[in-house]
């Protein structure tokens, strides 16, 4: 079956380092997407990868390993207003995007 | 980035009527729309995708017949939930992309729909 893996929840402090990761297992792979999304809003796309290593973009990045099947998003200088749920989604062989579950950052100050 | 929006932001109607949701693209010409649902503290779970001009895909277990999918233009896709109940209440997200898997999903604001 295809499954995607991430922690449910993390906290960390402002301005402090966090890194979400995700581990999946899908039928074909045609890359890796990370999405942001507040309480009660849609979410919004912050990364996609489908070559390994990583992308950089401002505080957030994107790091992908395709033989480990595995992810991760890494966020710097942590603000307030990035307390949110990060969701991991990935593009399967029929062009679908798989969705795990979400994982709720915390940010304390 | 492009915009997407629905119409309307929410609603409460009474058991056993229809909703419909839209969603535009306004900026750009969507070739495929995905309909999702979102129940609280649970991830996207996809509904449907539409191509234009095309029938809608259904994923497993989700009704054709209590969720119809209309996509009849390029920045136009509607989702009516007919016979609405209850259980129906969730949040409904709407999404559109223009051209392959490598190009980003654009999502909507969403619809959050009470049934009572």
């Amino acid at each position: 079956g295809q499954n995607i893996d991430q922690p449910t929840e993390m906290t960390a402090t402002e301005g402090a380092i966090v890194q979400i990761n995700c581990t999946y297992q899908t039928s074909g792979f045609n890359g890796l997407f990370w999405y942001q999304q507040h309480a009660g809003e849609a979410p919004t796309f912050l990364s996609y990868n489908v070559l390994d290593g990583l992308e950089e973009k401002g505080r957030f990045s994107s790091f992908l390993s395709r033989s480990k099947g595995y992810s991760y998003l890494l966020l710097k200088e942590l603000q307030m207003k990035d307390s949110a749920s990060y969701l991991c989604a990935v593009g399967d062989s029929n062009y679908q995007l798989i969705w795990g579950a979400g994982t709720k950052l915390i940010i304390k100050p | 980035g492009a915009v997407v929006s629905q119409h309307p932001s929410w609603v409460i109607c009474k058991s056993g009527t229809s909703v419909k949701i839209e969603c535009r693209s306004l900026d750009f010409q969507a070739t495929t729309m995905f309909w999702y649902r979102q129940f609280p503290k649970q991830s996207l779970m996809l509904m449907a995708t539409s191509n234009e001009g095309s029938k809608a895909t259904y994923e497993q277990g989700v009704e054709k017949d209590k969720f119809l999918i209309n996509h009849a233009s390029l920045t136009l896709s509607t989702l009516t939930v007919t016979s609405a109940h209850p259980e129906d209440s969730s949040f409904y997200i709407c999404s559109a992309r223009s051209g392959d898997i490598y190009n980003e999903q654009f999502f909507g604001p969403g619809t959050r729909l009470t049934v009572l």
